[in-house]
């Protein structure tokens, strides 16, 4: 029972475009949505973070979205840089104090 | 400052045989918490523990269990380890305090049974 869902497994975009990567969740419990980055062989690293009673916050070429009605999360990235190509992992935090991980979505940004 | 350090990196065993994975930090966090990544499954929550000597468990405890005797180590041990347990294991840790998921992850260690 997946409570949070990244239904696409890779992405490629060019330099200098947008990238969206895109979240599903099921649980209404949760506080906080996150997003993780991730290069190979190194641990993942904490990017952006999104309360729930919020629907955008925003930290330089970052944008993360809530819907919470949809119960659908997104990051942007403006504009790509080739040094942005990693795995991205969305994350939900249970008022418990345990945060759940999404299936990750691996970032190609071509130059 | 080191951050969150975990030893081995990497770790080859035989079923059945027992093993610890370390966990340590310096930052005085008193969340800390094991994940495995595995291909398309994403990072699962193993154990975690909101300060010393408290645990509990995550989505995927079976087949592993936890101690936290002091603030800064949270060992891993595996006592009979099965092909299933094949997969990359991430240690993290947070203050308590900030409550909003932000983790500091070590680097990973890499377990492979045959």
């Amino acid at each position: 029972d997946q409570q949070v869902k990244q239904n696409s497994p890779s992405l490629s975009v060019q330099e200098g475009r947008i990238s969206i990567l895109n979240c599903d969740y099921t649980n209404s419990m949760f506080d906080y949505f996150l997003w993780y980055k991730k290069y190979p062989a190194e641990g993942p690293t904490f990017l952006i973070s999104i309360s729930s009673i919020k629907d955008k916050n925003e930290d330089g070429r970052f944008t993360v979205f809530l819907n919470k009605s949809a119960k659908h999360l997104s990051l942007h990235i403006v504009p790509s840089q080739p040094g942005d190509s990693a795995v991205y992992f969305c994350a939900a935090h249970t008022w418990g104090g345990k945060l759940i991980f999404g299936q990750g979505t691996e970032l190609s940004v071509k130059p | 400052n080191a951050g969150v350090t975990q030893t081995p990196k990497f770790q080859v065993l035989k079923t059945g045989q027992s093993m610890t994975l370390q966990c340590a930090q310096d930052m005085n966090h008193e969340y800390m918490s094991w994940y495995r990544q595995d291909p398309g499954m994403g990072l699962r929550l193993i154990h975690y523990s909101v300060g010393a000597g408290i645990t509990d468990q995550g989505e995927v405890p079976n087949g592993y269990n936890v101690s936290r005797s002091t603030t800064e180590d949270f060992p891993l041990r595996l006592l009979s380890a099965a092909p299933s347990q094949t997969s990359v294991y991430f240690c993290a840790s947070s203050r308590t305090g900030t409550n909003t998921g932000e983790l500091f992850f070590g680097e990973g260690s890499r377990l492979t049974v045959l």
